[in-house]
């Protein structure tokens, strides 16, 4: 089925930990997104890219990395992670042309 | 760039009356405008949208209006259920061109 896979959906670990959060989707979208959300609360926009090899900043890097190499996949890398990055992580698609986006199902990760 | 701007923040229905969830935006060249429903725990996921050539789209229970001169769309629930009871999220966008701005969201509390 073509849907959004995020993984892990829960992550617990301490400071200065390095982490990847994986997202890919079958969709065939050109398009992915990074939101950090706490539970209910406002979507900030951290990395977003409109095809392989172009990533782009959004308004709340948060001290994190991304990457697409491959047009299916886009990894979060947290370089050390610290309790403020404890957040809810969405990854969302779309396709070239539309912003109709899809979110994957979340990662819910606590820094100690 | 945009800013969109999202009242109330919460608000609370009996059951079986109506909903409106009011957004403006800033950028007069935004043409796409979608409202994401996000119950507890779970995804966000796009309920309607509405592009800037049309005033009103309506689906069942749900209608979306649109004021380009005053820069202003809204959310309508008729006839509200305790399973319309979630955070909705408004946002704007020029339509394959910039990500989406996400408004704060408006938690809905429909009361049985």
């Amino acid at each position: 089925e073509a849907d959004i896979y995020q993984t892990p959906r829960y992550l617990v670990i301490g400071t200065g930990k390095k982490i990847t959060l994986e997202c890919s989707q079958t969709m065939g979208h050109d398009k992915m997104y990074w939101y950090q959300q706490d539970p209910g609360m406002e979507l900030h926009l951290i990395h977003y890219s409109y095809g392989v090899n172009s990533t782009e900043k959004g308004d709340l890097s948060s001290e994190s990395t991304v990457s697409r190499i491959r047009t299916e996949h886009f990894p979060l890398t947290l370089e050390s992670a610290r309790p403020s990055h404890t957040s809810q992580y969405l990854c969302a698609s779309t396709n070239q042309g539309t912003d109709t986006q899809y979110f994957g199902p979340g990662t819910r990760l606590t820094v100690l | 760039g945009e800013n969109v701007e999202q009242h109330p923040s919460t608000l609370s229905v009996q059951e079986g009356d109506s909903a409106v969830i009011k957004c403006t935006y800033s950028d007069s060249a935004s043409n796409y405008f979608p409202w994401y429903k996000q119950e507890l725990g779970k995804r966000p996921q796009l309920i309607i949208d509405i592009r800037s050539n049309v005033g009103e789209k309506k689906d069942q229970r749900i209608a979306v209006t649109l004021n380009k001169t005053a820069k202003h769309f809204s959310l309508h629930i008729t006839e509200t259920q305790p399973e319309d009871s979630a955070v909705y999220f408004c946002a704007a966008s020029i339509e394959g061109n910039t990500p989406l701005v996400f408004g704060k969201g408006t938690r809905l509390s429909v009361i049985a």
